[in-house]
């Protein structure tokens, strides 16, 4: 399967400032996903990066706080912006096409703690 | 809505035990199921794809089974190891998205 590198794996940042996440993957991808996995939760779904056109976020996730770009099929970030303490997470990114046998695969995930 | 659900939320064997993780999902029209596992504070790394017209999958000591009728799959592991330690996830492709499990932490004491 595709591998794709996550960057920062790790970041403390101060509140009110935004962090910028990258996810770069090594082959062609349909369908690239942002997800959220608070403490001890399963992931949420934050948005689909559709490439070319508006992320399609998922209901109580807006633009403005989590703007995401995906110039091509191999690249997307995720910003998170204006950040409080509730926004520290492991964010992480992922990839997969449609179709019965296409298996999803993952980011090594971002760690972020606002303090 | 597809809703996936894990049973046990946790669970801890002694080494060398055989055991067994649930995973449950309420619409049956999918693509695939995958299984994953994941270690404290990382991504997610994928241990078996199951398409929908497939009935189970083997890598290892592992062996993943799907009913997509009854809307279930298992997660069998083999002569469990510490090294077995971890989070495990289910997700089902329903070809425009992927819907996640709770997890099940599966601790193996030595």
């Amino acid at each position: 399967s595709a591998v794709i590198s996550q960057k920062p794996s790790r970041d403390i940042c101060q509140r009110g400032t935004s962090l910028t996440i990258q996810c770069q993957v090594d082959s062609q991808v349909t369908m690239m996903f942002w997800y959220r996995q608070q403490p001890g939760q399963s992931l949420t779904l934050i948005a689909t990066a559709n490439q070319g056109s508006e992320a399609t976020y998922e209901s109580g996730f807006v633009i403005d706080k989590f703007p995401i770009s995906r110039p091509n099929l191999t690249f997307s970030t995720l910003t998170v912006s204006n950040m409080s303490p509730e926004d520290s997470s492991i964010y992480l990114c992922s990839g997969g096409g449609q179709g019965s046998g296409t298996e999803a695969f993952f980011g090594q995930g971002t760690r972020l703690t606002v303090v | 809505k597809q809703e996936v659900t894990q049973i046990p939320a946790a669970l801890s064997v002694p080494e060398g035990e055989n055991l067994v993780l649930n995973c449950s999902f309420t619409d049956s029209a999918i693509y695939n199921l995958q299984w994953f596992r994941q270690d404290p504070g990382k991504g997610l790394t994928s241990l078996l794809l199951i398409q929908s017209s497939q009935r189970e999958q083997t890598s290892g000591r592992l062996n993943a089974s799907l009913d997509k009728s009854s809307g279930r799959s298992t997660l069998y592991i083999a002569a469990s190891q510490p090294g077995d330690s971890a989070t495990y996830l289910c997700a089902v492709n329903t070809g425009n998205q992927f819907y996640f499990g709770t997890g099940t932490s599966l601790t193996v004491i030595p």
